[in-house]
């Protein structure tokens, strides 16, 4: 299944199948992007970060794209696992001048359910 | 990968009580360390980004007397939730960021109820 629009909350997919979460940001130029997983009850783990200086990164079942043209990125999951099920978050940090450097910046998530 | 330890990972207390929540970095030196909270079905919100050595920096709208942030060390950030009142009950997440690092590495969480 492939979410659509921002701020969808929630993504429902087939366990086997692709997953594609979008996320959509403002600033032209935002140069670096994490993506975090977080189960229920537990703080968000890291699981793929990004430059803009390319547009697709690949990790362990995990593909992120960058598309500067539009300001768009998303994650997908190859063959989706139950274990899967979680909300993800794409982030950015933030560079503030004062107060301890970058502060990040979180999307509104994604809740990824996985139909057996 | 980087290793967050958070402790405790639920805590109940009465309304009026102080409670202190542990933030460590397990096996690399957080110059910065970062408290947030988390409503149900919300995004995280940060509260404050701590330094060590330093004084924290809170967000706005984030009440410092009330969640005092000490960050002593390379290793080590707390934050005291002072005077507890049910609507402090929420869920407390600190991360840790290397020196020169981009990547924030979450601790598992802290559930705070309030009676």
């Amino acid at each position: 299944g492939e979410s659509v629009g921002l701020h969808l909350p929630t993504l429902s997919v087939q366990e086997g199948d692709n997953s594609i979460i979008n996320c959509a940001y403002s600033n032209s130029a935002s140069d670096y992007f994490i993506w975090y997983k977080q189960e229920s009850g537990k703080g968000p783990q890291f699981i793929i970060d990004i430059r803009s200086n390319m547009d697709k990164r690949q990790g362990q079942r995990v593909t992120v794209l960058l598309n500067k043209t539009v300001k768009h990125l998303s994650l997908q999951i190859a063959a989706t696992q139950p274990g899967d099920s979680a909300v993800y978050f794409c982030a950015e940090p933030l560079f503030r001048f004062t107060g301890g450097g970058n502060k990040l910046t979180f999307g509104t998530g994604t809740q990824l359910k996985v139909e057996l | 990968g980087a290793v967050v330890s958070q402790h405790p990972s639920r805590v109940i207390c009465k309304s009026g009580t102080s409670v202190k929540i542990e933030c460590r970095s397990l096996d690399f030196q957080a110059t910065t360390m970062f408290w947030y909270r988390q409503f149900p079905k919300k995004s995280l919100m940060l509260m404050a980004t701590s330094n060590e050595g330093s004084k924290a920096t809170y967000e706005q709208g984030v009440e410092k007397d009330k969640f005092l942030i000490n960050h002593a060390s390379l290793t080590l950030s707390t934050l005291t939730v002072t005077s507890a009142h049910p609507e402090d009950s929420s869920f407390y997440i600190c991360s840790a960021r290397s020196a020169g690092g981009n990547i924030q590495y979450f601790g598992a969480g802290t559930r705070l109820s309030v009676l």
